[in-house]
């Protein structure tokens, strides 16, 4: 069985310093991981993802996260935080011949100005 | 292209009444799938439907029933809903034959109230 664990429910940055969001995984095979954003009152949509290809992966909106096979990790990171970045972040993982996701429970990314 | 759809948008019930909530997709995507959101718990899957007249229980299916009604729709009934269904129901759908790569596409999302 697989699954992630997402360290902070809730993470305050100051807009312009940098963004990270912590995911570690679990899972007997290789794995699939991706990170996906939910606005307020909307449903959730890729930011990246992870499918064994290049290590560190770049997403939309400046985001990008990189595989650690060592660390079972695959942290979400950003330079430099915008107001417009304030969402929930999850991370979710998969695995070869499994369309199924199985999510973290989600941080709250809050920008101070 | 509008995506991922679903109705209602927000829905009271009592206790042990019934409804369903519709998903419908125009991307022509084989696999669809029914989430229920809860605070600190993240997104848990009740149901999946990897084709047309194909479904596969997730993680918490009791309570619930599905109906993939055609490649387009993939619609979840609550026969008796419970206090405890109170949640936030999403629909996702996505390409499926990617072995595991494929990239979920979500629709706004059903608030859901049962006193």
């Amino acid at each position: 069985a697989q699954s992630v664990t997402q360290l902070g429910s809730h993470v305050s940055v100051s807009e312009g310093a940098l963004v990270l969001l912590r995911c570690n995984y679990s899972s007997s095979v290789p794995p699939y991981l991706f990170w996906y954003v939910q606005y307020p009152n909307q449903g959730l949509q890729l930011l990246l993802k992870y499918t064994s290809a290049a290590t560190l992966v770049k997403g939309i909106n400046g985001f990008e996260a990189e595989f650690k096979k060592s660390e079972t990790s695959f942290h979400l990171t950003k330079p430099s935080a915008h107001m417009s970045d304030a969402a929930e972040y999850f991370c979710a993982v998969s695995y070869f011949g499994n369309e199924k996701l199985t999510f973290g429970t989600g941080t709250r990314l809050t920008i101070i100005p | 292209n509008a995506g991922v759809t679903q109705t209602p948008k927000f829905q009271v019930l009592k206790t042990g009444q019934s409804m369903t909530l519709q998903c419908a997709q125009d991307m022509n995507h084989n696999s669809m799938y029914w989430y229920r959101q809860d605070p600190g718990m993240g997104l848990r899957l009740i149901y999946y439907s990897a084709s047309e007249g194909t479904t596969d229980k997730g993680e918490v299916p009791n309570g619930y029933n599905v109906s993939r009604l055609n490649k387009r729709e993939f619609s979840l009934r609550l026969e008796s809903a419970a206090p405890s269904q109170t949640s936030v129901y999403f629909c996702a759908s996505s390409d499926g034959g990617a072995g595991g790569r494929e990239t979920q596409y979500f629709g706004p999302g059903t608030r859901l109230l049962v006193l």
